[in-house]
């Protein structure tokens, strides 16, 4: 089954741009979501389809898809950033088709 | 607003069979389109997608999971619920259910929004 690569960690100064890789085989071929979770909550929808957002998410949050990897940016963060962050594709050649990565922690400083 | 609450047992025992009910609100799981995914994240690992029903009662499952599974709605309660069959305490995990739009495009992919989800241990 497709596999999606993402850092353990990322560090961020408050009013610093981060920037979050999610790595996989032509990844740039696919659609890629990314969610946000903190903890004890569900995950939250921040970028769909590599790029849109949902209604009441920043313009701060954005997402990019090319290649091998796609990149969820978070600029100007604030300490209400910090949770785990993970990717999300539709592999519609398997047949279990949602795959996720293993998330990546983002540590306002 | 749509909202999911996943609800069932903290602690189940191995080989017993889990029960897990979403209970939803802001949408009809007899419109068009309109699916509910069961997903759920073991401590340290990826969430696993676990099983989809959709409003005309299609249901996919995980296919190393799929006869352990069984996914159902009642639709008059604004209810899915999940059974897991055989649980081992490799299945210890946090459960969540997820809403899926309807799409008059290609499919939508993606799952938005989640319950708080519900930890279930198994052990003896």
């Amino acid at each position: 089954s497709y596999v999606l690569t993402q850092p353990p960690s990322v560090t961020v100064a408050p009013g610093q741009t981060a920037r979050i890789p999610c790595g996989g085989n032509n990844i740039g071929g696919k659609v890629v979501h990314w969610y946000q979770q903190k903890p004890g909550q569900g995950p939250v929808l921040v970028v769909y389809e590599d790029s849109d957002r949902p209604s009441g998410i920043p313009a701060r949050f954005s997402g990019s898809n090319s290649g091998n990897t796609a990149t969820l940016t978070i600029t100007r963060v604030e300490a209400g950033d910090e949770a785990d962050y993970f990717c999300q594709v539709w592999d519609h050649s398997s047949d279990q088709p949602y795959v996720f990565g293993l998330g990546t922690k983002v540590t306002v400083l | 607003q749509i909202t999911l609450k996943e609800s069932g047992p903290t602690l189940v025992k191995p080989t017993q069979t889990l029960t897990l009910t979403c209970n939803f609100a802001g949408f009809s799981l007899t419109t068009s389109g309109v699916g509910v995914g069961w997903f759920r994240q073991p401590p340290e690992k990826p969430l696993e997608w676990l099983a989809l029903i959709y409003w005309d009662d299609d249901k996919r499952y995980r296919p190393s999971l799929k006869n352990r599974l069984t996914v159902s709605k009642d639709t008059s309660k604004n209810q899915v619920v999940l059974s897991m069959t055989d649980m081992d305490p490799m299945d210890t995990a946090t459960y969540f259910c997820a809403y899926r739009a309807p799409s008059d495009g290609p499919p939508t992919t993606w799952f938005d929004p989640w319950g708080q989800g519900t930890l279930v241990i198994v052990s003896s």
